[in-house]
């Protein structure tokens, strides 16, 4: 079986600051890892996805995200935060191996910005 | 690219009547689509996945006979709520894959979710 944890359910930081928010995952194979963000009253955008390529993973509007396999972690990364980055956050594992794909979503973290 | 269209973003409607949400991909055909369920503050929940030509799979817990699927084409899926009740009000969001081979990696493309409440 496959789950996603993520530390905090809300995360606040100054604008400018870094982000960083955490994911765990596990996986009895190798995982295909997502992050998503969602607006208030909107679905799901994907910034960016881990494929078992560059494990340094570089998405949309400036965030990032490293896998590390001894961490079994995917934490997402931006150096500097921007008002408009306030949303929540989802990180995701594909739940099975096969052609189906599922997404198991962590609970989601709140991100907030102060200005 | 990779745009996923839900229609209606917004349903108010009484206690019995059914409800039908559109999802549509624009710009790529998709193999699979799924539906989800959220509620407030909370993660999204997996409902049925939705393979083009077939019927859905619905996740354990899930009534097929409350919720029908169709995927009539590899571009549509509908979700259709029936004799909706005031526990069904929440946040659907269906999202679609394109076709990809079989590969998990490929991402999901979401929809910008129905909120249904019932009255």
């Amino acid at each position: 079986a496959q789950s996603v944890t993520q530390l905090g359910s809300h995360v606040s930081v100054s604008e400018g600051a870094l982000v960083l928010l955490r994911c765990n995952y596990s996986s009895s194979v190798p995982p295909y890892l997502f992050w998503y963000v969602q607006y208030p009253n909107q679905g799901l955008q994907l910034l960016l996805k881990y494929t078992s390529a560059a494990t340094l993973v570089k998405g949309i509007n400036g965030f990032e995200a490293e896998f590390k396999k001894s961490e079994t972690s995917f934490h997402l990364t931006k150096p500097s935060a921007h008002m408009s980055d306030a949303a929540e956050y989802f990180c995701a594992v594909s739940g099975y191996g096969g052609s189906q794909g599922n997404l198991i979503f962590g609970k989601g973290t709140k991100l907030s910005v102060k200005p | 690219g990779a745009v996923v269209s839900q229609h209606p973003s917004r349903v108010i409607c009484k206690s019995g009547t059914s409800v039908k949400i559109e999802c549509r991909s624009l710009d790529f055909q998709a193999t699979t689509m799924f539906w989800y369920r959220q509620f407030p503050k909370q993660s999204l929940m997996l409902m049925a996945t939705s393979n083009e030509g077939s019927k859905a799979t619905y996740e354990q817990g899930v009534e097929k006979d409350k919720f029908l699927i169709n995927h009539a084409s590899l571009t549509l899926s509908t979700l259709t709520v029936t004799s909706a009740h005031p526990e069904d009000s929440s946040f659907y969001i269906c999202s679609a894959r394109a076709q990809s081979g079989g590969n998990s990696n490929q991402p999901q493309h979401f929809g910008d979710g129905t909120r249904l409440s019932i009255l």
